[in-house]
């Protein structure tokens, strides 16, 4: 039984370019996170996607955009990178999106913006 | 909006030691999880407190949800050089939304 993963483990882009960052839930789960973890600090809320609709998000720009497919995977984008999208993306997935949910996390994709 | 601070930012300790780390809240909780994230890994979850009161232990790990659900504890005894990491809290809400706290820096000594 496959727990979360993430692609790709690192990426390099530069300012003002777009990213895709992808993610596949463990298996039987239906809802998929995704937290911003920038150095030495806890992991930010981005937004979260159930049933293929983004149900709550964060406090971060309309530049960060998200999608989730019928097999419950989902992707992260984000367009005109700056220095400060530097940061591990971690993805969590859980079974549905009430309160209580055990949810898993991915090894993440760690962005470096130059 | 919500908050949840952690203290000590960072603790060193000597193998065999105790060590607690503290998580407060601004508002009242409808859960706290806590998660453990090794030196270059992701978070792992550790365990869930929802009842006002709660304690659950597991081996020598000791969770603790205070009475007004706004603050919970994570007490460690005899550490050992595996329980090196980053230990956070953090809050769910009723969409599992989760607010994670700031985290405290365990480093243990041989």
């Amino acid at each position: 039984d496959a727990g979360v993963t993430q692609s790709p483990t690192h990426l390099i882009k530069t300012r003002g370019q777009q990213v895709t960052l992808r993610c596949s839930p463990k298996s039987g789960h239906d809802t998929v996170s995704w937290y911003q973890q920038a150095l030495g600090q806890g992991p930010q809320f981005i937004f979260q996607y159930y049933e293929e609709e983004e149900r709550q998000r964060g406090n971060f720009p309309d530049r960060f955009s998200g999608h989730q497919f019928p097999n419950y995977s989902s992707e992260l984008n984000v367009n005109a990178l700056l220095l400060g999208d530097s940061a591990l993306y971690l993805c969590a997935s859980s079974l549905k999106a009430g309160a209580g949910e055990t949810q898993y996390f991915g090894p993440g994709t760690r962005l470096l913006v130059l | 909006g919500q908050q949840v601070m952690q203290i000590p930012q960072y603790q060193h300790v000597q193998e065999g030691e105790d060590f607690t780390t503290y998580c407060n809240s601004s508002t009242t909780l409808s859960n706290i999880q806590w998660y453990k994230q090794r030196p270059g890994g992701h978070p792992v979850f550790l365990i869930q407190l929802v009842k006002s009161g709660e304690v659950k232990k597991q081996k020598r790990l000791t969770f603790q949800f205070g009475e007004a659900k706004k603050n919970s504890s994570l007490h460690i005894t005899a550490t050992q050089t595996t329980d090196v990491g980053t230990y956070f809290c953090a809050a769910g809400g009723a969409t599992n939304k989760l607010i994670f706290g700031t985290g405290t820096l365990l480093a243990v000594q041989p």
